[in-house]
């Protein structure tokens, strides 16, 4: 079946930095979603990409959807504390299939 | 509804009874899926409805597991005889079809089998 590998799994964050996570797969989507989630709530979602190519900003928050179709990236700029949680990718054709997910943390 | 709505929000349950969790999705969408998620992990793919059928069933992890969905709204998920490795959250998300459309997901059920 298709699977989306998802990288880095956890990373941690100093609040100022920049946060790169990325998403491939050998299957070709047509849809890339980036969602996160908060403990305790369900996934909420961030940034939706349609188009090989497409560049799309939301905020502090960029993503690119791959142009062969098979992988996505999300860029976090500037983090800030409230950044911290569970960043899961998804590619859609018909179903939607996710990544494992990314779990951010603050560095103490 | 404004957003895809599940209850309980949280549920416990003894070990062998039976429980049902209900996803109220966003109104007008007709793509409906289940997921699973166990503490600190990531989606688990139980059942895809489009309409009221489910083209893909392949998640569901044992025969102990259902799910129906009617009038292409309200979907029910059923856990018979629960054991305790089926503790975990349950996720509801929807979506118009099509494979340029967005899914949103509700808050999810908690489920503990004591």
């Amino acid at each position: 079946g298709q699977q989306l590998n998802q990288s880095p799994q956890s990373m941690f964050i100093q609040e100022g930095e920049d946060v790169s996570m990325n998403c491939t797969s050998s299957s070709i989507f047509n849809t890339w979603l980036w969602y996160k989630q908060d403990p305790g709530e369900g996934p909420v979602l961030l940034i939706a990409l349609y188009k090989a190519g497409e560049l799309t900003s939301n905020g502090r928050l960029t993503a690119q959807f791959g142009i062969t179709r098979k992988d996505s990236f999300l860029n976090i700029s500037a983090s800030i504390p409230s950044d911290v949680g569970i960043y899961f990718c998804a590619g859609r054709t018909g179903g939607l299939v996710f990544g494992a997910g990314t779990i951010l943390r603050v560095k103490s | 509804g404004a957003g895809v709505s599940q209850s309980p929000s949280n549920k416990v349950t003894e070990k062998g009874k039976d429980v049902e969790l209900r996803c109220d999705p966003i109104s007008g969408h007709t793509a409906l899926y289940w997921y699973r998620q166990s503490l600190g992990q990531g989606l688990e793919f139980l059942i895809y409805f489009q309409g009221n059928s489910a083209p893909d069933k392949s998640g569901l992890p044992s025969d102990r597991f259902s799910a129906e969905r009617t009038g292409g709204s309200v979907s029910t998920l059923t856990i018979q005889r629960t054991q305790q490795e089926d503790s975990a959250v349950y996720l509801c998300a929807s979506s118009f079809e099509g494979a340029n459309t967005e899914a949103f997901f509700g808050q999810g059920t908690r489920l503990t089998v004591v």
